[in-house]
């Protein structure tokens, strides 16, 4: 079936780095824009990320742009988000999700991975 | 950016109620507005998209209609399951944005 599994959370220092990943399967991965979401502790959803199907796209939320890089790797099926300089804000759920629509552009996240958390300590 | 506000942020209703959930945006957004529900724990839903389109499998007692600056999200019939936090998300712009979520309770 449809899925998608993130991996990589974890408690890490103010100012430190991290690297999420997410592995899909189930469908057509290098047809679809992937997007990464946040969930701070008790509040809503962030957006951070979003890359285009065949990665020549890239978009960030400005609360991230300058330290966090979004990336795929078409041929294994899996997405990633470098986080670095690390920040006690970044303490999230994180997850991965698939663009709805295969192509360029975004219109809405129809698959969504169960969520890595990320915790940043100071 | 483009700032999507929502309101209520709490609403408490009954099973069988209709519900109304308001996504205003700071600046047009045509139809580029999708709606999700999330339940504790649990990963977002996507239960429209395009300010009116129903994916498959989402009950149609759930609606959306709008465009523009203005959008709204209908429970026809409120159901035990639909309990949850609803969010609405703006997709025009690259910076894609969240609304701040309508927590919806039983009365």
């Amino acid at each position: 079936q449809v899925q998608l599994v993130e991996s990589g959370g974890g408690v890490v220092q103010s100012g430190r780095s991290l690297r999420l990943a997410c592995s899909a399967s189930g469908f057509t991965f290098r047809s679809f824009g992937m997007h990464w979401v946040r969930q701070p502790p008790g509040k809503g959803l962030q957006w951070v990320a979003a890359i285009w199907y065949d990665g020549t796209n890239e978009n960030l939320a400005d609360s991230v742009k300058g330290r966090f890089t979004i990336s795929r790797d078409n041929s294994n099926n899996t997405l990633y988000l470098y986080m670095n300089s690390l920040r006690a804000e970044d303490t999230a759920v994180y997850y991965c999700a698939r663009d709805r629509v295969s192509g360029s552009d975004y219109y809405g996240m129809d698959v969504w991975g169960q969520g890595t958390m990320v915790t940043v300590s100071s | 950016d483009i700032q999507l506000t929502q309101s209520p942020s709490f609403l408490s209703a009954s099973v069988g109620d209709r519900v109304t959930i308001s996504c205003r945006a700071s600046q047009d957004i045509s139809r580029y507005l999708s709606w999700y529900q999330q339940k504790p724990g649990k990963a977002p839903k996507l239960l429209i998209s395009a300010a009116s389109t129903l994916p498959t499998g989402v009950p149609s007692r759930f609606s959306g209609s709008g465009s523009g600056t203005e959008f709204t999200l209908t429970i026809s019939s409120l159901q035990p399951e639909d309990f949850a936090t609803y969010y609405c998300q703006q997709l025009i712009s690259y910076q894609l944005t969240f609304g701040g979520g309508t927590k919806v309770e039983i009365k």
